[in-house]
Parts: C-alpha cells; sequence; structure tokens
C-alpha cells in the first residue's frame, strides 16, 4: 500500500524556520517525481513545489522562491521542504503528493502537516 | 501569473447533472495542460478523480467524466448523489514543471 506521512509542523514566529519531512513506503520512492502542495485554511489548494526523483530538477512556486528549499534521501524514502524567514500567508496544511510516473497528475497524498506562523 | 477559476460553489439536486469549469486568466485550456480534478472532503486529503482530461482513476464511479468545453476544461458528475457534496479542485501542468490549482468549487447536492 503506497503511503506518505508528513511530519514537522509546528507553530512557528515570523520569520522563523521549520523543516518538514515525508517518509514514503509501498512503492519505488527513488523513480518518482514528489511534489509539497500547501492548503490554507477553509482556502484552496496551492502547489509549492516540486523535485525529481533523482534531484536532478527543483521547482517552486513564485510564492515560497528564495525561501523554501526541497530536496531528499532516497536512501530514507525521505523527502524534506526547509522553510525559512515564514510569513503569516505561509500558514497551511502542507502535503507531500506523488506524481505518476506516465501521466501529469498527483496519484497519492499524504494526510499533510499543519504549519501556523504567528507570533 | 497563471491563474486558474472554477466556480467558487455550486448546487445540485439529487440524481441531477452538474458541470463544473475550470479556466485559465489568460487563453484557453487545452489537453497539453493535461488537466486534472481532485475531490477533497472537510479534513480529508485530496482524491484524485480525473486525469489528462478524461482519464478516470482507478475506483472512481462513472458518474464522474471529463471534458475539453470550449476553450475551459469540466467535470461532470451525472446523477449527483449526496455523498458527492465536497469540493473539488482543477490542476493544469502549465510547463517548465509548474503546477496551478483553481480556487475549487464547494458542491452541495441538495
Amino acid at each position: 500500500e503506497v503511503q506518505l506521512v508528513e511530519s514537522g509542523g509546528g507553530l512557528v514566529k515570523p520569520g522563523g524556520s521549520l523543516r518538514l519531512s515525508c517518509v514514503a513506503s509501498g512503492f519505488t520512492f527513488n523513480t518518482y517525481t514528489i511534489n509539497w502542495v500547501r492548503q490554507t485554511p477553509g482556502k484552496g489548494l496551492e502547489w509549492v513545489s516540486s523535485i525529481t526523483s533523482s534531484s536532478g530538477y527543483i521547482y517552486y512556486a513564485d510564492s515560497v522562491k528564495g525561501r523554501f528549499t526541497i530536496s531528499r534521501d532516497n536512501a530514507k524514502n525521505s523527502l524534506y521542504l526547509q522553510m525559512d524567514n515564514l510569513r503569516a500567508e505561509d500558514t497551511a496544511v502542507y502535503y507531500c503528493a506523488r506524481k505518476t510516473i506516465s501521466a501529469r497528475h498527483f496519484d497519492y497524498w499524504g494526510q499533510g502537516t499543519l504549519v501556523t506562523v504567528s507570533s | 501569473q497563471t491563474v486558474v477559476t472554477q466556480e467558487p460553489s455550486f448546487s445540485v439536486s439529487p440524481g441531477g447533472t452538474v458541470t463544473l469549469t475550470c479556466a485559465l486568466s489568460s487563453g484557453s485550456v487545452s489537453s497539453s495542460y493535461y488537466p486534472s480534478w481532485y475531490q477533497q472532503s472537510p479534513g480529508q486529503a485530496p482524491r484524485t478523480l480525473i486525469y489528462s482530461t478524461n482519464t478516470r482513476s482507478s475506483g472512481v464511479p462513472d458518474r464522474f467524466s471529463g471534458s475539453i468545453l470550449g476553450d475551459k476544461a469540466v467535470l461532470i458528475i451525472t446523477g449527483a448523489q449526496a455523498e458527492d457534496e465536497s469540493s473539488y479542485y482543477c490542476l493544469l501542468y502549465v510547463g517548465s514543471g509548474l503546477w496551478v490549482f483553481g480556487g475549487g468549487t464547494k458542491l452541495t447536492v441538495l
């Protein structure tokens, strides 16, 4: 069974940092592109970042470029999101989501981890 | 900046048909954007319904279908059921590794 489990969320002050993790199981992690997607409380989904299977290509939404860093450790089946210089508007549930190999969509999602940026 | 627009809310009667749309701020949505659709209930992670415009994900009832109508991607629910009351999001691949979600449609079945 494919599983993605996020962790690392919490309360952080504006300007602070946080590192999210996503541990994958049930599939060959090192062959898939994985994404971070966030959802502001009560609002819609926003794609945040993407990293290809061997970390060869990395992409960011404009809203987080220069502040967030995505990375992965294929030996640990793990994805990370280092979030620096956090703002109130970064408050959201952060999901990791797997992109299919053969098509362009996200087929499996984790349950999310809540990040709250507040003083 | 690419903006993807969906109806904020929609209402359908049980057994009725509803068409939800996904539009681009500039230009037309085509299959080249690989439109996909996700259903999300409160407190739950999104669930994939449709991908590559019109392919149903495994286990999705056939009352859900997708297509391109005019310049928009659409999700059609034929014979809506009470359990279809959820939020629905479209996702477009806009190229160069970038993705954009629509703002979502909250569907009420009553």
